[in-house]
């Protein structure tokens, strides 16, 4: 089945750029996703990327995609201590089950101040 | 408009008893869609609505678990006999229409705990 992967962990200084990767199996996803949680909070969209879209800029946000490896990343310009949180990479296919999100276990960004 | 909400936001329970998790979606989304977040992990599907019926259950992780959606809106997930193993965040989201091209707007979620 579909497959999302993501580092566990990432710390960044307060001002820096962080960049959070993700890789996925299924070569038929049409959109792939970045959403946010915050400790006790539910799951907040930040961007999301059509498979046939190189990157997608969006304010602090830049979202890279390449198609071939089947990576994604997310670059967070300027990051601030409200960005610490939780962020999932989440694809969804074009078959049978396509409206089923594949959700990667999360990497926890912490932002020092 | 107002979001996804759901109700209750914490609900403990024992073990073998029946509960009920409400999701209320965005006013006119059609699609209705619950995911499970077990600690440390990401969310995993249960189960997607369009409309009133149940397009896809096929996440659900056994009979125990069933949810309904009778008037096209609002929508309860229901867990019969609980067990220690259904302790989770329980997340709903809504979307517009076309599952395939719009995107899910995530609630807040319902931690069930189960002793």
């Amino acid at each position: 089945g579909e497959d999302v992967e993501q580092s566990l962990f990432l710390s960044v200084r307060e001002g820096d750029s962080s960049v959070i990767n993700c890789t996925y199996t299924d070569s038929s996803s049409t959109y792939l996703y970045w959403y946010k949680q915050e400790p006790g909070a539910g799951l907040q969209l930040l961007t999301y990327i059509f498979s046939n879209m190189d990157m997608k800029q969006d304010q602090r946000l830049t979202v890279l995609l390449n198609k071939k490896d089947k990576h994604l990343s997310l670059r967070i310009a300027d990051t601030q201590t409200g960005d610490s949180a939780i962020y999932f990479c989440a694809e969804r296919g074009s078959g049978a089950g396509s409206y089923q999100l594949t959700f990667g276990k999360g990497t926890k960004l912490s932002v020092i101040p | 408009g107002a979001g996804v909400s759901q109700t209750p936001s914490n609900k403990v329970t024992e073990k073998g008893k029946y509960v009920e998790l409400r999701c209320d979606p965005i006013s006119g989304h059609t699609a209705l869609y619950w995911y499970r977040q077990s600690l440390g992990q990401g969310p995993e599907f249960l189960i997607y609505f369009q409309g009133t019926g149940a397009a896809d259950d096929s996440g659900l992780p056994n009979d125990r678990f069933f949810a309904v959606r009778p008037e096209g809106s609002v929508s309860t997930l229901k867990i019969q006999r609980t067990e220690r193993g259904d302790s989770a965040v329980y997340l709903c989201a809504s979307s517009l229409s076309s599952p395939l091209t719009d995107t899910q707007y995530f609630g807040p979620g319902t931690r069930l705990t189960v002793l």
